[in-house]
């Protein structure tokens, strides 16, 4: 069965905390995502990756930053933890694809991580 | 660019009668699409996909797609609610050049089912 797992489920921090998010898939997939879920939002991509060391951002990378050393490990940084980052934290992984065609694979999704920031 | 629409934040349905869920998007390129559904506290997990072919997708739990590219449209539906359908959906589309082309989502409707 294939598995996208996250560090942690619910998350509490202070303000100006450095925060890290792990997630780890082990399906051998060459691409990677953050989103973060607020209600009446829907999902907004902040990082994503394509291959090891690789990084894009997505439409709302601002506070944020990323790292991915190793295929099956993507991590999300707040620098400096702040009230408005407090959401529901998704990572997703999917496959490449050949040119063209890569959008046609589906994104696998973690359960997500809860972060509170206080 | 790419956007979706999703109609209606919440949709309220008796157990046993059709469920429809509206997506419209928009795409400059032909475009993938995608239903995720998201049961409380737990991660997306997808219940149906349109590539290319048959325009009419089936998926899971019974829940089917039809995409239209003339109206531009890919509703959900199901002949028959069950309670076990009260979820978030989500409808989202991704396309174009690149090989890593990302999901632009819709903000998600929420599907609550009463006996």
């Amino acid at each position: 069965d294939v598995k996208v797992t996250q560090s942690s489920r619910y998350l509490v921090k202070r303000t100006g905390e450095k925060v890290f998010l792990e997630c780890v898939q082990d399906m051998d997939h060459e691409n990677m995502f953050w989103y973060r879920q607020d209600p009446g939002l829907g999902l907004r991509l902040i990082y994503f990756s394509y291959d090891v060391k690789m990084k894009e951002k997505g439409d709302i990378p601002e506070g944020y930053s990323v790292s991915r050393e190793k295929k099956e490990r993507f991590s999300l940084i707040l620098e400096s933890a702040s009230t408005n980052q407090t959401s529901m934290y998704l990572c997703a992984s999917s496959l490449k694809g050949g040119t063209g065609t890569g959008g046609q694979y589906e994104q696998y999704f973690g359960p997500g991580t809860r972060l509170t920031v206080t | 660019a790419q956007s979706v629409t999703q109609l209606g934040s919440h949709v309220s349905v008796s157990e046993g009668a059709l469920v429809l869920l509206r997506c419209n998007y928009s795409s400059s390129v032909p475009p993938y699409l995608f239903w995720y559904v998201q049961y409380p506290n737990q991660g997306l997990q997808l219940l149906l996909k349109y590539t290319t072919g048959a325009t009419l997708v089936k998926g899971i739990n019974g829940f089917e797609a039809e995409f239209k590219k003339s109206e531009t449209s890919f509703h959900l539906t199901k002949p028959s609610a069950h309670m076990s359908d009260a979820a978030e959906y989500f409808c989202a589309v991704s396309g174009g050049i690149r090989r890593y082309s990302t999901l632009t989502f819709g903000k998600g409707t929420m599907l609550l089912v009463s006996p």
